[in-house]
């Protein structure tokens, strides 16, 4: 049981180039989310799947796209990529109800 | 605007003495409450939560405490131990189906042996 998983665990982009996150959770869980974490910022969502099927946009959407592949995967993707998107990561599931959502280890990235 | 404030970027206790984490949030309907702790290059793990209708939960040498009518929580960890330096996350869930979380700045706990 893996838990969450991210891949991959660092990159380095220059701006205006393309890129997908992708998360994968072995947990049976209904809903995902992506939060990205800044230096003295927290983390902050920027897209979640309630369910197989849905997403929405969280706190901080601008600049991404996400996918709802199936019921494991979720990717987020970077369509051109700007120094701005320079950020820690973090992709998570919840099984459902108020209850602990479980993260992925984070993926790295820098724009240059 | 911060709906979940932790007012204290960082924190050093010494090793055995509690370490009090505070977290202050605004949004009344707030109904769910968590504790995160993150280590340097790894993913936040789940410590400890609280739902509205309590005031107070344990486990083991963590305690949260609730105060609704303040809209401040606490963690309480004792004794800390030099294992407990993280960043620890205070999150709140609004409820609805989304089960989306807010989560305040983080304070950086030191535990000094």
């Amino acid at each position: 049981n893996a838990g969450v998983t991210q891949t991959p665990k660092f990159q380095v982009l220059k701006t205006g180039q393309s890129m997908t996150l992708q998360c994968a959770q072995d947990m049976n869980h209904n809903s995902m989310y992506w939060y990205r974490q800044d230096p003295g910022m927290g983390l902050r969502l920027i897209y979640y799947s309630a369910s197989e099927g849905t997403t929405d946009k969280g706190e901080v959407p601008n600049g991404y796209n996400v996918s709802r592949l199936n019921k494991r995967e979720f990717s987020l993707r970077l369509e051109s990529a700007a120094p701005s998107q320079t950020s820690v990561y973090f992709c998570a599931s919840l099984r459902g109800g108020p209850d602990t959502q479980y993260f992925g280890p984070g993926t790295r990235l820098t724009v240059l | 605007d911060q709906q979940v404030k932790q007012n204290s970027p960082s924190l050093s206790v010494q090793e055995g003495r509690i370490s009090i984490l505070n977290c202050d949030y605004t949004n009344s309907m707030f109904d769910y409450f968590l504790w995160y702790k993150k280590y340097p290059a790894e993913g936040p793990t789940f410590l400890i939560s609280i739902s509205s209708i309590k005031d107070k939960n344990e486990d083991g040498r963590f305690t949260v405490f609730l105060n609704k009518s303040a809209k401040h929580l606490s963690l309480h960890i004792v004794p800390s131990q030099p294992g407990d330096s993280a960043v620890y996350f205070c999150a709140a869930n609004s409820g609805g189906s989304n089960y989306k979380l807010t989560f305040g700045k983080g304070t950086l706990l030191t535990v000094n042996p």
